[in-house]
């Protein structure tokens, strides 16, 4: 059974520009989270999706956002990139996203912004 | 924030001693979950414990669920190069999972 597929795996982008990250799931999954992972920071909740709908949001700024479609996809879009940006972005799937089913993790896509 | 609390954030063990990481909730918690990151790698989930003063070994480790939901340990004895990595805990309530910030386990040969 394949895992959770993150693409790209590595992406360098410049101030100002936009980026989306890509997620798929492990097969029959139907939730799909986002995490930020900075040094010293955790994980740090973005969003949730579970059947194409934002089920659970983090404390992020409207310049990040995400979509699920119709085969569980997820893809998360930053825009007017900072800084700050920099960082491993974990997605992770899980049949239902009840709290009480482990989560699957991608390898994650790291972002650096220059 | 985070609602979960992790300590200690490092934990520099000798090779062949025991340690212990802390997860603290100021609510109560439906579950907890433990979860290992090697350097490079992503996390990967060890266990889960749902049950008041639940207790679950996993060879070399301990996991340990409060009396009253709102805490839990992970104590590792005769700790080994290959325990190096983060280890989160994961506490559910309100139908969402919380990360605590981690504890990195580096080890001296």
């Amino acid at each position: 059974k394949a895992g959770v597929t993150q693409t790209p795996r590595y992406l360098i982008k410049t101030r100002g520009q936009q980026v989306t990250l890509s997620c798929s799931p492990i097969s029959g999954h139907r939730s799909v989270s986002w995490y930020q992972q900075t040094p010293g920071q955790g994980l740090q909740f973005l969003f949730e999706y579970f059947s194409e709908t934002q089920r659970n949001k983090g404390n992020f700024p409207g310049r990040f956002s995400g979509r699920q479609f119709s085969n569980s996809r997820s893809e998360m879009n930053v825009s007017t990139l900072e800084l700050g940006d920099s960082a491993l972005y974990l997605c992770a799937s899980s049949w239902t996203g009840a709290s009480n089913q482990p989560q699957h993790f991608g390898d994650g896509t790291r972002l650096s912004i220059l | 924030g985070q609602q979960v609390m992790q300590i200690p954030q490092y934990q520099h063990v000798q090779e062949g001693e025991d340690f212990t990481t802390y997860c603290n909730s100021s609510t109560t918690l439906s579950n907890i979950q433990w979860y290992k990151q090697r350097p490079g790698g992503h996390p990967v989930f060890l266990i889960q414990l749902v049950k008041s003063g639940e207790v679950k070994k996993q060879k070399r480790l301990t996991f340990q669920f409060g009396e009253a939901k709102k805490n839990s340990s992970l104590h590792i004895t005769a700790t080994q190069t290959t325990d190096v990595g983060t280890y989160f805990c994961a506490g559910g309530y309100d139908y969402k999972l919380s990360f605590g910030a981690g504890t990195t386990v580096t080890v001296r040969a």
